[in-house]
């Protein structure tokens, strides 16, 4: 049972307009959100996080908003750039209380920005 | 460059062999987590540790076992390799204190283990 699912399995983005990554979550349990970029042959960077308690944070050209009521994540990029070319995952983690951040990954959603 | 190192990049090994992975946290991190990514489920949690104990176990076969030492490095051990276990073996390393805030976690490149 997937628990945090990214629907869209790529994406194609023209270099200056927005490029918008969604994620969904089923586990009321999750506290915390978060977007990882990934490039081949590297591990996962971490972009951006946002807490329940937030419905939007902004961190230069990337934006994380948060629908709680429709456990619903996206990632805006505005705007996109060629470098942003990579596959993005939305994570999610539990509170603290459960003693660890131990993140659920949905599978990825490939964004592919062409100049 | 993360700060967090992971060897060996790649293993190549038969099935029923053992094989140990390595990695080195962040300086001053004190957990390490460890994830495996396979093609067909996506990166999936481990275990992780915290300064020397175990604190979370998620889907981590039985075969398979970890362990920080008091460097705060971690190894993990897997066993009775079969194909299945053919994957992207990635730790992660964050502070790991209830500082009031999420502590991210910074990803190593992983290891490539092949089962053959």
């Amino acid at each position: 049972d997937q628990q945090v699912k990214q629907n869209s399995p790529s994406l194609s983005v023209q270099e200056g307009r927005i490029s918008i990554l969604n994620c969904d979550y089923t586990n009321s349990m999750f506290d915390y959100f978060l977007w990882y970029k990934k490039y081949p042959a590297e591990g996962p960077t971490f972009l951006i996080s946002i807490s329940s308690i937030k419905d939007k944070n902004e961190d230069g050209r990337f934006t994380v908003f948060l629908n709680k009521s429709a456990k619903h994540l996206s990632l805006h990029i505005v705007p996109s750039q060629p470098g942003d070319s990579a596959v993005y995952f939305c994570a999610a983690s539990p509170a603290w209380e459960a003693g660890s951040y131990q993140l659920t990954f949905g599978k990825g959603t490939k964004l592919s920005v062409i100049p | 460059d993360s700060g967090v190192t992971q060897t060996p990049k790649h293993l190549i090994t038969a099935t029923g062999q053992r094989v140990t992975l390595r990695c080195s946290p962040r300086s001053g991190d004190l957990s390490v987590y460890w994830y495996q990514q396979s093609l067909d489920q996506g990166l999936q949690f481990l275990i992780q540790y915290y300064n020397g104990e175990e604190r979370a176990k998620g889907n981590i076969l039985e075969r398979f076992s970890a362990q920080q030492f008091p460097d705060l490095h971690s190894e993990l051990n897997l066993s009775s390799l079969e194909l299945g276990d053919s994957a992207l073996y990635f730790c992660a390393s964050s502070v790991g204190l209830n500082s009031g805030g999420y502590n991210e976690q910074f990803f190593g490149p992983g290891t490539r283990l092949t089962v053959l």
